[in-house]
């Protein structure tokens, strides 16, 4: 059982540049999240998905896309890398049953935009 | 709007003692508050969590406490030991209307770096 994976580890872009950022869950979790975090900052939460076909905004959607073709896929697309943009971007996965509120994180994708 | 406060960015302790870590919020819609501890380099690990109906949860060396009218919530952590060292974010949870059915909302603060001192 790997939990949350996530690809690539570490990535430089140049500003324009586009790339997606992988992540898949072999726990069957309906529910799946992205997040970003910046330097003394907390999480801020980018996109979710409640089940596959299914996804919404979070408090940072700008710049960024999502798509949930799969229960175990949920790959983040960015358009046109910019600095504001260089974090380091977690993804997480939940039951998203009553009660099983915990999510399970990935071990990140550290992206530099330069 | 900061609705998941810690107000502490770092604490000391030495080992053996008590580390206290608080975290204050906002929204009275909260139902459900976590913590978590985030090493450098990897993903945030689910710590202990407590529902709002309840005002303490403990779980061996880790106790949450919440207290509802002071929107206070606190992690104590006896004995510390170095192996705590770590970030620990605090997070509360509410459910919010989607057009697909509730969603567990979850919001976290900015953490506390937790140095516990051999």
């Amino acid at each position: 059982n790997a939990g949350v994976t996530q690809t690539p580890k570490f990535r430089i872009l140049k500003i324009g540049q586009s790339m997606t950022l992988q992540c898949t869950q072999d726990m069957n979790h309906n529910y799946m999240y992205w997040y970003r975090q910046d330097p003394g900052m907390g999480l801020k939460l980018i996109y979710y998905s409640v089940g596959a076909g299914i996804t919404d905004k979070g408090e940072v959607p700008n710049g960024y896309n999502v798509s949930r073709s799969t229960t175990e896929d949920f790959p983040l697309r960015l358009e046109l890398a910019a600095p504001s943009q260089t974090s380091v971007y977690f993804c997480a996965s939940s039951p998203g049953l009553a009660g099983e509120e915990t999510q399970y994180f990935g071990p990140g994708t550290r992206l530099l935009v330069l | 709007d900061q609705q998941v406060k810690q107000n502490s960015p770092s604490l000391s302790v030495q080992e053996g003692r008590i580390s206290i870590l608080n975290c204050d919020y906002t929204n009275s819609m909260f139902d459900y508050f976590l913590w978590y501890k985030k090493y450098p380099a990897e993903g945030p690990t689910f710590l202990i969590s407590i529902s709002s109906i309840k005002d303490k949860n403990e779980d061996g060396r880790f106790t949450v406490f919440l207290n509802k009218s002071a929107k206070h919530l606190s992690l104590h952590i006896v004995p510390s030991q170095p192996g705590d060292s770590a970030v620990y974010f605090c997070a509360a949870s509410a459910t919010t209307s989607i057009n697909s059915g509730g969603y567990q909302k979850v919001t976290f603060g900015t953490g506390t770096k937790l140095q516990v001192i051999p």
